[in-house]
């Protein structure tokens, strides 16, 4: 099956600086990698995703990034306020499988004010 | 337009007892399908389920069971409940495998 690797496991950045998190996944027939904002305690939540056919996209301070040949994706988080403080986990799904989403672990980002 | 709900919210047992866990969406969703999230280990897929009668085994399906017999409910059962399902349990629905997953609110469960 699909293995998605997530790193860093924490990151703390300063208010107003960037930060990004990396996901590798294995399996080159996965087609669709969202983005889940997980606040303490809250239901996770998609902030943004990707669909193989495109290499960026972005929605205001997120975006992200597409590498099917390496099969690497990223999420880079502009101008952060503490409010971002989450925890963000990436998924990939196969769409000719069902409906198996396969998650990475997550990262668990502090923005100090 | 409730979303998706989960009943009970928190849930403690005895080893060997059976529950079932409840989920319900209300947006016609096909997909639905239910996670377990333990520390350090992310959103792990249980059971799935791609319509009403079809179900399937996700990566962790040992000691739960589903079924799916309308389009609105896909209940989880704890045949005979183990302290190694001590976790947070989510369930999720979407239109398709390819759009965005709706979470529930979650159901933390302990096993004694």
């Amino acid at each position: 099956g699909e293995n998605v690797e997530q790193h860093p496991s924490t990151l703390s950045v300063q208010e107003g600086d960037s930060a990004v998190i990396k996901c590798t996944y294995s399996d080159s027939a996965s087609n669709y990698f969202p983005w889940y904002k997980q606040e303490l305690g809250k239901r996770p939540q998609l902030i943004i995703d990707i669909r193989s056919n495109v290499g960026e996209k972005k929605d205001q301070r997120i975006a992200v990034t597409l590498n099917k040949t390496a099969k690497h994706f990223s999420l880079h988080i502009t101008e952060t306020q503490p409010e971002d403080s989450a925890v963000y986990f990436c998924a990939a799904s196969r769409a000719l499988t069902g409906n198996q989403f396969y998650f990475g672990t997550g990262t668990s980002l502090t923005v100090i004010p | 337009n409730a979303g998706v709900t989960q009943t009970p919210k928190f849930q403690v047992l005895k080893t060997g007892q059976s529950m079932t866990l409840q989920c319900a969406q209300d947006m016609n969703h096909e997909y639905m399908s239910w996670y377990r999230q333990d520390p350090g280990m992310g959103l792990r897929l249980i059971h799935y389920s791609v319509g009403a009668g079809i179900t399937d085994q996700g990566e962790v399906p040992n000691g739960y069971n589903v079924s799916r017999s309308t389009t609105e409910d896909f209940p989880l059962r704890l045949l005979s409940a183990a302290p190694s399902q001590t976790s947070v349990y989510f369930c999720a629905s979407s239109y398709s495998q390819r759009n965005e997953q709706f979470f529930g609110p979650g159901t933390r469960l302990t096993v004694l």
